[in-house]
């Protein structure tokens, strides 16, 4: 398995611009998380599914933030309108119930 | 609510001396613990786990950690650090019967030659 994949690696956006972050977790896995990491706030857990169904979304920070996973081999985290505090390194992560997660390279966004 | 702190930001160790990365949790039910370390640049990578048994468990790159219920502790060691082992290490904590994986706020381990 090519492990979890995310898209785009970097992504470089303006103000006010959508952002649409994409995730396929590895074959198999039936959860999905979705984390933000900053150097002031750490890894951020924002919202996490099970089954597709989505669990826990009470990391989203704001409205602007959204997240679906339409079926099991992939899921998406959309930004809008996107703002230079969400500038951050964002990844998707996929696990078995209790077993280890793994995680994908994760997208680097610049909001200019 | 579960949690995991990690105490220290940072940790300095000189090459071939033993190291060690604190992580405490608090979590209800039985706790799966984890280990990850991330290199500049990259994703989290899995080091070692928790789940039941031995509560010494031994992981990728001579790491091991040990689990102390009554501590609500799971330390990450390693008895000769490595230059290569500079990175961010991070502590993560599940509870048993859910899904849910908390992260610590992470550790910087520095392994001068």
């Amino acid at each position: 398995d090519a492990g979890v994949i995310q898209s785009p690696r970097h992504e470089v956006t303006e103000m006010g611009q959508e952002v649409t972050l994409r995730c396929k977790p590895i074959s198999g896995h039936n959860s999905l998380f979705w984390y933000r990491q900053t150097m002031m706030r750490g890894l951020e857990l924002l919202i996490y599914f099970n089954n597709n169904v989505p669990i826990d979304d009470s990391g989203m920070p704001e409205d602007r933030f959204s997240a679906k996973m339409p079926n099991a081999s992939f899921s998406t985290l959309k930004i809008q309108p996107s703002e230079p505090r969400d500038s951050a390194v964002y990844f998707c992560a996929s696990r078995i119930v209790n077993t280890e997660a793994f995680f994908g390279q994760g997208t680097r966004l610049t909001v200019v | 609510a579960q949690s995991v702190a990690q105490p220290e930001d940072q940790v300095n160790v000189a090459e071939g001396n033993p190291l060690t990365v604190k992580c405490t949790y608090s979590v209800s039910g039985n706790p799966y613990l984890f280990w990850y370390v991330q290199y500049p640049n990259r994703g989290l990578q899995f080091l070692l786990k928790y789940i039941t048994g031995d509560n010494l468990v031994k992981g990728s790159y001579g790491f091991e950690a040990e689990f102390n219920k009554s501590q609500t502790s799971f330390h990450l060691k390693k008895p000769s650090a490595l230059v290569s082992d500079s990175a961010l290490y991070f502590c993560a904590v599940s509870r048993n019967a859910g899904n849910m994986l908390t992260f610590g706020g992470g550790t910087r381990l520095m392994v001068k030659p």
